[in-house]
């Protein structure tokens, strides 16, 4: 069983609409949750980044994090054309500093 | 992502042949982790530097790979002998400090072994 589990997709909404992204993960260790936007033949680009169970809220996008759950979820309102992209969640864990990816859902929004 | 900087971006290596794939951290950042992306996947962590050391190489093949991240210089990843398996997407990412929260990536060296 991989420690970090995300729906590869594709996911394919209308533009305006809101993207729903979420990772389920199977170590309480990982303290610290990330999301990463990752466009064709690009780096990961950081999006999101949280520590404690909850919401934080960046423009249009949201994270939650719910450790007693071991989920987090990322929102986009608002979609744009220009957010199709493969979205990562990552984590970390409070001791050691490798960040661990899931496969990641690629996203497309469509005009 | 912007400020760290690898080179070569794409590289094309005949099996056999040495890959050597070069990453400067962000200005003041002074540890760098690689990570490699296979096609359709997602990035599988390798190794994780800090100047002249290795924290943490749990994610690096036993052969033919290998680290560093010298005092002057940027962090050499090198792969000997390269078989096709070893295409993919290398990526490295630097932080400040020992701080989860701000690793930032760069853009990718791509290797196609054929």
């Amino acid at each position: 069983q991989k420690e970090v589990e995300q729906d590869p997709g594709p996911l394919s909404v209308p533009e305006g609409a809101i993207v729903s992204l979420n990772c389920t993960y199977s170590n309480s260790a990982f303290q610290y949750f990330m999301w990463y936007r990752q466009y064709s033949r690009k780096g990961p680009e950081l999006l999101m980044y949280t520590y404690s169970s909850g919401n934080k809220e960046d423009g249009r996008f949201t994270a939650q994090v719910d450790k007693s759950s071991k989920y987090i979820s990322l929102f986009i309102r608002d979609s744009q054309p220009s957010d199709s992209a493969t979205y990562l969640c990552a984590m970390f864990k409070a001791a050691g500093n490798k960040l661990t990816f899931g496969g990641g859902t690629r996203v497309l929004v469509k005009p | 992502n912007a400020g760290v900087m690898q080179n070569p971006r794409h590289l094309v290596r005949r099996r056999g042949q040495e890959a050597r794939l070069r990453c400067s951290p962000m200005k003041g950042h002074s540890h760098v982790y690689w990570y490699r992306q296979l096609p359709e996947e997602g990035l599988k962590f390798m190794v994780y530097l800090q100047k002249e050391n290795i924290i943490d190489e749990s994610g690096m093949p036993k052969e033919r790979f290998s680290a560093e991240f010298p005092k002057e210089g940027p962090s050499i990843l090198r792969i000997q002998q390269v078989v096709r398996g070893d295409s993919a997407a290398y990526f490295c990412a630097s932080s400040p400090k020992d701080s989860g929260n701000t690793i930032y990536f760069g853009e990718g060296s791509w290797l196609t072994v054929v």
